[in-house]
Protein backbone atom coordinates (compact mmCIF):
# COMPACT_ATOMS: atom_id res chain seq x y z
CA UNK A 1 0.00 0.00 0.00
CA UNK A 2 1.33 3.21 -1.17
CA UNK A 3 0.82 6.72 1.35
CA UNK A 4 1.46 8.71 -2.20
CA UNK A 5 -0.21 7.87 -5.57
CA UNK A 6 0.84 9.74 -8.04
CA UNK A 7 -0.91 9.31 -11.88
CA UNK A 8 -0.35 9.26 -14.54
CA UNK A 9 3.26 7.11 -14.34
CA UNK A 10 3.98 8.19 -17.90
CA UNK A 11 3.06 11.58 -19.84
CA UNK A 12 4.18 12.73 -23.15
CA UNK A 13 2.93 15.86 -24.78
CA UNK A 14 3.52 17.99 -27.36
CA UNK A 15 5.28 21.42 -26.88
CA UNK A 16 2.73 24.26 -25.99
CA UNK A 17 0.51 21.76 -24.26
CA UNK A 18 -1.03 22.01 -20.89
CA UNK A 19 -0.18 19.21 -18.46
CA UNK A 20 -1.43 17.91 -15.45
CA UNK A 21 0.27 15.90 -13.20
CA UNK A 22 -2.14 14.29 -9.76
CA UNK A 23 -0.84 13.00 -6.52
CA UNK A 24 -3.11 11.66 -4.22
CA UNK A 25 -2.26 10.80 -0.23
CA UNK A 26 -3.79 8.85 2.33
CA UNK A 27 -1.81 10.23 5.51
CA UNK A 28 -1.86 13.61 7.12
CA UNK A 29 0.57 16.01 6.23
CA UNK A 30 2.72 18.80 7.05
CA UNK A 31 3.23 19.66 4.36
CA UNK A 32 3.32 18.52 0.17
CA UNK A 33 6.06 19.14 -2.16
CA UNK A 34 6.76 18.52 -5.46
CA UNK A 35 10.46 17.78 -6.90
CA UNK A 36 11.65 17.76 -10.52
CA UNK A 37 14.40 15.31 -11.35
CA UNK A 38 16.64 15.58 -15.12
CA UNK A 39 18.57 12.42 -16.22
CA UNK A 40 21.71 11.82 -14.21
CA UNK A 41 19.58 12.57 -11.09
CA UNK A 42 19.84 15.88 -9.93
CA UNK A 43 16.77 16.57 -7.84
CA UNK A 44 14.96 20.15 -7.83
CA UNK A 45 12.23 21.45 -5.11
CA UNK A 46 9.75 23.28 -7.04
CA UNK A 47 7.28 24.09 -4.63
CA UNK A 48 6.16 23.42 -1.02
CA UNK A 49 2.70 23.52 -0.16
CA UNK A 50 0.11 23.12 2.85
CA UNK A 51 -3.00 25.27 1.43
CA UNK A 52 -3.81 26.71 -1.35
CA UNK A 53 -2.23 27.70 -4.53
CA UNK A 54 1.32 28.45 -5.27
CA UNK A 55 2.50 29.58 -9.12
CA UNK A 56 6.14 30.05 -10.15
CA UNK A 57 6.46 30.99 -14.07
CA UNK A 58 5.11 28.08 -16.18
CA UNK A 59 4.11 26.04 -13.08
CA UNK A 60 0.76 26.13 -10.53
CA UNK A 61 0.97 23.91 -8.00
CA UNK A 62 -2.60 23.34 -5.73
CA UNK A 63 -3.82 21.61 -3.03
CA UNK A 64 -6.88 20.76 -1.45
CA UNK A 65 -6.53 18.94 2.09
CA UNK A 66 -10.20 18.12 2.96
CA UNK A 67 -9.86 15.74 -0.88
CA UNK A 68 -5.61 15.07 0.33
CA UNK A 69 -4.97 15.77 -3.32
CA UNK A 70 -2.49 18.02 -5.26
CA UNK A 71 -2.16 18.76 -8.86
CA UNK A 72 1.07 20.49 -10.93
CA UNK A 73 0.53 22.07 -13.69
CA UNK A 74 2.92 23.01 -16.70
CA UNK A 75 1.41 25.68 -19.04
CA UNK A 76 3.20 25.93 -22.47
CA UNK A 77 5.19 23.02 -21.90
CA UNK A 78 8.37 23.03 -23.14
CA UNK A 79 11.01 20.29 -24.11
CA UNK A 80 13.69 21.24 -20.94
CA UNK A 81 10.50 20.53 -18.86
CA UNK A 82 10.93 16.69 -20.12
CA UNK A 83 11.87 15.33 -16.38
CA UNK A 84 10.56 12.78 -13.34
CA UNK A 85 8.25 15.07 -10.70
CA UNK A 86 7.57 13.39 -7.85
CA UNK A 87 5.09 14.03 -4.95
CA UNK A 88 6.32 14.06 -0.95
CA UNK A 89 4.67 14.15 1.80
CA UNK A 90 6.09 14.14 5.39
CA UNK A 91 3.47 13.23 7.93
CA UNK A 92 4.87 12.51 11.54
CA UNK A 93 8.05 12.61 11.18
CA UNK A 94 7.74 9.87 8.49
CA UNK A 95 8.71 10.94 4.72
CA UNK A 96 6.45 9.59 1.82
CA UNK A 97 7.49 9.70 -2.17
CA UNK A 98 5.40 9.05 -5.07
CA UNK A 99 6.78 6.47 -7.83
CA UNK A 100 7.33 9.61 -9.77
CA UNK A 101 5.44 10.70 -13.19
CA UNK A 102 8.05 10.31 -16.30
CA UNK A 103 7.29 13.52 -18.27
CA UNK A 104 8.43 13.67 -22.23
CA UNK A 105 7.38 16.80 -24.20
CA UNK A 106 8.56 16.97 -27.57
CA UNK A 107 9.43 19.66 -29.92
CA UNK B 1 26.85 30.24 -3.59
CA UNK B 2 28.14 26.83 -3.83
CA UNK B 3 25.44 24.24 -3.83
CA UNK B 4 25.20 21.16 -2.21
CA UNK B 5 28.19 18.74 -2.71
CA UNK B 6 27.90 14.87 -2.54
CA UNK B 7 31.29 12.45 -2.92
CA UNK B 8 31.89 10.28 -4.23
CA UNK B 9 29.65 10.48 -7.13
CA UNK B 10 30.16 6.93 -8.18
CA UNK B 11 31.35 4.03 -6.38
CA UNK B 12 31.96 0.33 -6.91
CA UNK B 13 32.10 -1.89 -4.01
CA UNK B 14 31.06 -5.83 -2.87
CA UNK B 15 29.21 -7.44 -0.60
CA UNK B 16 30.24 -7.32 2.83
CA UNK B 17 32.30 -4.40 2.30
CA UNK B 18 31.51 -0.99 3.77
CA UNK B 19 30.99 2.10 2.59
CA UNK B 20 31.00 6.31 3.38
CA UNK B 21 29.20 8.99 1.94
CA UNK B 22 30.13 12.68 2.16
CA UNK B 23 27.87 15.66 2.02
CA UNK B 24 28.80 19.31 2.79
CA UNK B 25 25.13 21.72 2.83
CA UNK B 26 24.74 24.85 1.62
CA UNK B 27 26.47 27.43 3.90
CA UNK B 28 24.40 28.15 6.80
CA UNK B 29 22.32 25.52 6.50
CA UNK B 30 21.97 23.31 9.40
CA UNK B 31 19.78 20.65 8.42
CA UNK B 32 21.01 17.54 6.46
CA UNK B 33 18.60 15.26 5.51
CA UNK B 34 19.71 11.26 3.36
CA UNK B 35 17.97 9.33 1.00
CA UNK B 36 17.89 6.19 -1.12
CA UNK B 37 16.39 5.58 -4.65
CA UNK B 38 16.41 2.81 -6.19
CA UNK B 39 13.94 2.03 -9.62
CA UNK B 40 12.14 -0.80 -7.39
CA UNK B 41 11.31 1.22 -4.34
CA UNK B 42 11.71 4.79 -5.77
CA UNK B 43 12.59 7.50 -3.28
CA UNK B 44 12.98 6.93 0.49
CA UNK B 45 14.23 8.98 3.31
CA UNK B 46 16.63 7.37 5.77
CA UNK B 47 17.65 10.09 8.45
CA UNK B 48 17.92 13.69 9.38
CA UNK B 49 20.61 15.19 10.88
CA UNK B 50 20.10 18.76 12.71
CA UNK B 51 23.20 20.47 14.61
CA UNK B 52 25.03 17.09 14.84
CA UNK B 53 21.91 15.30 16.25
CA UNK B 54 19.77 12.60 14.60
CA UNK B 55 16.38 14.00 14.90
CA UNK B 56 14.29 12.01 12.17
CA UNK B 57 14.71 8.29 10.71
CA UNK B 58 13.05 6.61 8.41
CA UNK B 59 12.49 2.49 7.93
CA UNK B 60 16.20 1.48 7.66
CA UNK B 61 18.26 -1.26 9.07
CA UNK B 62 20.90 -0.51 11.34
CA UNK B 63 24.01 -0.84 8.81
CA UNK B 64 22.70 2.30 7.81
CA UNK B 65 24.09 5.01 9.96
CA UNK B 66 24.89 8.85 9.69
CA UNK B 67 26.46 11.38 11.77
CA UNK B 68 26.65 15.11 11.14
CA UNK B 69 29.59 17.38 12.00
CA UNK B 70 29.56 20.74 13.99
CA UNK B 71 30.45 22.36 10.18
CA UNK B 72 27.11 20.72 9.37
CA UNK B 73 29.07 18.43 6.60
CA UNK B 74 26.99 14.83 7.48
CA UNK B 75 28.57 11.36 6.38
CA UNK B 76 26.20 8.07 6.12
CA UNK B 77 27.61 4.49 6.27
CA UNK B 78 26.08 1.46 4.90
CA UNK B 79 27.91 -1.48 6.83
CA UNK B 80 28.17 -4.51 5.27
CA UNK B 81 27.11 -4.68 1.76
CA UNK B 82 24.01 -6.73 0.34
CA UNK B 83 23.71 -6.40 -3.05
CA UNK B 84 20.45 -4.59 -2.65
CA UNK B 85 22.30 -1.48 -1.59
CA UNK B 86 23.09 -0.53 -5.03
CA UNK B 87 20.95 2.72 -5.40
CA UNK B 88 21.39 6.59 -5.84
CA UNK B 89 21.84 8.09 -2.56
CA UNK B 90 20.83 11.81 -2.61
CA UNK B 91 21.50 14.11 0.33
CA UNK B 92 19.76 17.37 0.60
CA UNK B 93 19.84 20.51 3.33
CA UNK B 94 18.01 23.18 4.04
CA UNK B 95 18.43 25.70 7.20
CA UNK B 96 15.96 23.86 9.55
CA UNK B 97 15.22 25.92 11.68
CA UNK B 98 12.54 24.51 13.32
CA UNK B 99 13.44 21.38 15.19
CA UNK B 100 11.69 18.29 13.56
CA UNK B 101 10.27 20.14 11.12
CA UNK B 102 12.26 18.77 8.22
CA UNK B 103 9.62 19.28 4.96
CA UNK B 104 6.71 21.90 7.05
CA UNK B 105 8.66 24.83 6.96
CA UNK B 106 11.98 24.79 4.75
CA UNK B 107 12.46 24.35 1.03
CA UNK B 108 15.29 21.40 0.57
CA UNK B 109 18.29 22.10 -1.84
CA UNK B 110 19.59 18.42 -3.23
CA UNK B 111 23.12 17.33 -3.87
CA UNK B 112 23.82 15.45 -7.12
CA UNK B 113 23.76 12.54 -5.50
CA UNK B 114 26.66 9.45 -4.93
CA UNK B 115 25.82 6.67 -7.15
CA UNK B 116 27.18 3.27 -5.27
CA UNK B 117 26.93 -0.37 -7.28
CA UNK B 118 27.10 -3.57 -4.93
CA UNK B 119 28.76 -6.36 -6.73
Amino acid sequence: KNEVEQSPQNLTAQEGEFITINCSYSVGISALHWLQQHPGGGIVSLFMLSSGKKKHGRLIATINIQEKHSSLHITASHPRDSAVYICAVRWENQFYFGTGTSLTVIP
Amino acid sequence: KAGVTQTPRYLIKTRGQQVTLSCSPISGHRSVSWYQQTPGQGLQFLFEYFSETQRNKGNFPGRFSGRQFSNSRSEMNVSTLELGDSALYLCASSLGGTPGDLFGANVLTFGAGSRLTVL
